[in-house]
């Protein structure tokens, strides 16, 4: 039973290019995250939704925009792709977006721009 | 000053040893702690997370908090081989769920 799910796992594209991430969790939380972790492996902080609000959006290039349908689900669609982009792409969720909630990661989505 | 602060090792020690894991924070306001494992190529992994003052344990874990020192650590007893991973500390600065993360510490426990 994957508790937070990505897909794909791995994206290979070309510069330009638009490509989505989806993410869902079955684990009945109310607040997902989208974070991004570099070739140094150090890991922030992106967006977070809290059922369906977006409640954080750091400073992140406007080619990037998340999508939550429902408090389930987390896409995030990447337009003009450019190599810095380049990455590991975690969904997260959590119980609420309280300080103390522990966060849960998906498997990533490993994103290559040739 | 980086708001969360590790050594990124690596950090080396022999296998039945106490490995010592060490993060800082810049904000004082800060409210809780939490220490992920990652495996190289997959996902962090929550272990321990502390919201007093002290020490918390489950296992062979340890996690202490000094807020005064805005400092928290991690202990790990009878350190084995597949605790061989890069330990990263997370910090929630009461801004909504937002965790900082350090650059996490790379640890490799020799048989």
């Amino acid at each position: 039973d994957t508790a937070v799910s990505q897909t794909p796992k791995y994206l290979v594209t070309q510069m330009g290019n638009d490509k989505s991430i989806k993410c869902e969790q079955n684990l009945g939380h109310d607040t997902m995250y989208w974070y991004k972790q570099d070739s140094k492996k150090f890991l922030k902080i992106m967006f977070s939704y809290n059922n369906k609000e977006l409640i954080i959006n750091e400073t992140v290039p406007n080619r990037f925009s998340p999508k939550s349908p429902d408090k389930a689900h987390l896409n995030l669609h990447i337009n003009s792709l450019e190599l810095g982009d380049s990455a590991v792409y975690f969904c997260a969720s959590s119980q609420d977006g309280r300080t103390d909630q522990p966060q849960h990661f998906g498997d990533g989505t490993r994103l290559s721009i040739l | 000053q980086k708001e969360v602060e590790q050594n990124s090792g690596p950090l080396s020690v022999p296998e039945g040893a106490i490995a010592s894991l060490n993060c800082t924070y810049s904000d004082r306001g800060s409210q809780s702690f939490f220490w992920y494992r990652q495996y190289s190529g997959k996902s962090p992994e929550l272990i321990m997370f502390i919201y007093s003052n002290g020490d918390k344990e489950d296992g062979r874990f340890t996690a202490q908090l000094n807020k005064a020192s805005q400092y928290v650590s991690l202990l790990i007893r009878d350190s084995q081989p597949s605790d061989s991973a890069t330990y990263l500390c997370a910090v929630n600065m009461n801004q909504g769920g937002k965790l900082i993360f350090g650059q996490g510490t790379e640890l490799s426990v020799k048989p």
